[in-house]
C-alpha cells in the first residue's frame, strides 16, 4: 500500500522565521501531491497542489517537487501566528482510489 | 467555496450501539468520502463512492458500512459501536479523484 511519509513530526518556528516541511511517497505511481493545513478544531483546507518538476510559489507559501524522487516540500516564510496548525500533505496517482495522507506536521509558530 | 455539511457535529453514543453520521454536499461532486483522524494518524479513509447506490472500501472499512442514496448524501455506520471508534469523522467531496476534496466540519464521535 502507499505510503506518505511526513517529516518533522513537529516544528517551532519564531514569528517571521522560515518553516520548513517534508513529504516523500513510496509509490512510483504517483504524479500529484497536495498540502492542506488544518487549524486546531477545525477541518483540512487545500492550501497548495503540484503536479510538475519545479517550484510554485503563492504568497509567502512555496512547494517544491522532485518527482525522481518524489519528494515535496513546503515553505513558510516570514511565519505568522496564524500559520501554526496541522499541515498534511497527500499523494494520488492516475486512477488511483483517493489521496493519501500522511500524518502531519504539527507548526507552532511563537511570537 | 464548496459546502459540505455533517450531522451530528458531536454524538456520544454507548459500546454496541448503531451510529449513523450523515453527510450532504451541493457541489455536485462526484466522489464522496469518509474519514477518520486520531491523534498521530493524520486522515485515513474509511469508505469512499463515486456514484449513487455504489460504494467502495477505503483503508479500514471494518467495522463501519457506508451508504450513498444519492449524489448528494453520503452515510457512514456504525453497526456495533466500540471503544476503538472514538475519533474525529471528516467528510469530504471532489470532482474526481485527482481534484481537490473539500471537507465538511467534522463529527466528533466518543464511545462509552
Amino acid at each position: 500500500q502507499q505510503k506518505v511519509q511526513q517529516s518533522p513530526e513537529s516544528l517551532i518556528v519564531p514569528e517571521g522565521g522560515m518553516a520548513s516541511l517534508n513529504c516523500t511517497s513510496s509509490d512510483r505511481n504517483v504524479d500529484y501531491f497536495w498540502w492542506y493545513r488544518q487549524h486546531s478544531g477545525k477541518s483540512p483546507k487545500m492550501l497548495m497542489s503540484i503536479f510538475s518538476n519545479g517550484e510554485k510559489e503563492e504568497g509567502r507559501f512555496t512547494v517544491h517537487l522532485n518527482k525522481a524522487s518524489l519528494h515535496t516540500s513546503l515553505h513558510i516564510r516570514d511565519s505568522q501566528p496564524s500559520d501554526s496548525a496541522l499541515y498534511l500533505c497527500a499523494a494520488s496517482a492516475q486512477g488511483g482510489r483517493a489521496l493519501i495522507f500522511g500524518t502531519g506536521t504539527t507548526v507552532s509558530v511563537s511570537p | 467555496e464548496a459546502a459540505v455539511t455533517q450531522s451530528p457535529r458531536s454524538k456520544v453514543a454507548v459500546t454496541g450501539g448503531k451510529v449513523t453520521l450523515s453527510c450532504h454536499q451541493t457541489n455536485n461532486h462526484d466522489y464522496m468520502y469518509w474519514y477518520r483522524q486520531d491523534t498521530g494518524h493524520g486522515l485515513r479513509l474509511i469508505h469512499y463512492s463515486y456514484v449513487a447506490d455504489s460504494t467502495e472500501k477505503g483503508d479500514i472499512p471494518d467495522g463501519y458500512k457506508a451508504s450513498r442514496p444519492s449524489q448528494e448524501n453520503f452515510s457512514l455506520i456504525l453497526e456495533l459501536a466500540s471503544l476503538s471508534q472514538t475519533a474525529v469523522y471528516f467528510c469530504a467531496s471532489s470532482r474526481d479523484n485527482q481534484d481537490t476534496q473539500y471537507f465538511g466540519p467534522g463529527t466528533r464521535l466518543l464511545v462509552l
